[in-house]
């Protein structure tokens, strides 16, 4: 079926270098995609989103970047810090009938060195 | 609190027990979502409430699993006759809006740490 997933498992960086982290998607139909950070005994938290009349969308340190024609997601971080160390979760989500529906792919690990 | 509360933050039960999971969302969100959890792995779909309707349970695993939201408002996951497989962490979310392609992003509790013995 369908699905989100992420080519990297794992990333370690060092303190102050930028992240990157990936994410490609399957479905085109998708127009709204979110990222997610959970660190360690905690939920998800909300990063950022972006929809997919639009090409990039930057936060707080924190960039998206889609590519339709590809069917990519990335999230950048600038200036990587010891807090940023947790799992990334891109989320794609898929239009149902009453509702929208939100679908995780398996997460990337990053770890910051200091 | 401001954000998504869920309790008991950790549950231990013998096998063939039945559990109560509970989920407060932010006061106003008409959707509510619960969530399963597998060690290393994403998040993956229960069951979906818009305000007191169940409108999606299909990732429910099976029968063992029940979701209510009689008021709208708390939501209790129910596991009858646990099995270790169960063991997970159970994690609820809720969002403002229901219409579709509202691109309202959800709001995650901490979870409960559900383990199975």
């Amino acid at each position: 079926g369908e699905s989100v997933g992420l080519h990297l498992p794992t990333l370690s960086v060092q303190e102050g270098d930028n992240s990157i982290i990936n994410c490609a998607y399957s479905n085109s139909a998708s127009d709204y995609f979110i990222w997610y950070k959970q660190e360690s005994g905690k939920g998800p938290q909300f990063i950022i989103d972006i929809r997919s009349n639009m090409d990039k969308r930057q936060g707080q340190r924190v960039t998206v970047l889609l590519n339709k024609t590809v069917k990519h997601l990335s999230l950048q971080i600038a200036a990587t810090q010891p807090g940023d160390s947790a799992v990334y979760f891109c989320a794609e989500n898929q239009m149902k009938t009453s509702y929208d529906k939100v679908i995780f792919g398996p997460g990337t690990s990053l770890s910051v060195i200091p | 609190g401001a954000g998504v509360s869920q309790s008991p933050r950790y549950k231990v039960a013998k096998r063939g027990q039945d559990v109560a999971l509970r989920c407060d969302p932010i006061s106003g969100h008409v959707s509510l979502f619960w969530y399963q959890q597998a060690l290393g792995q994403g998040p993956e779909f229960l069951t979906y409430f818009q305000n007191e309707a169940q409108l999606d349970k299909s990732g429910l695993p099976s029968d063992r699993f029940f979701a209510e939201r009689p008021e709208g408002s708390v939501s209790t996951l129910k596991i009858q006759r646990t099995q270790q497989e169960d063991s997970a962490v159970y994690l609820c979310a809720s969002s403002l809006g229901h219409l579709q392609n509202s691109n309202q992003p959800q709001h995650f509790g901490d979870g409960t740490r559900l383990s199975i013995l």
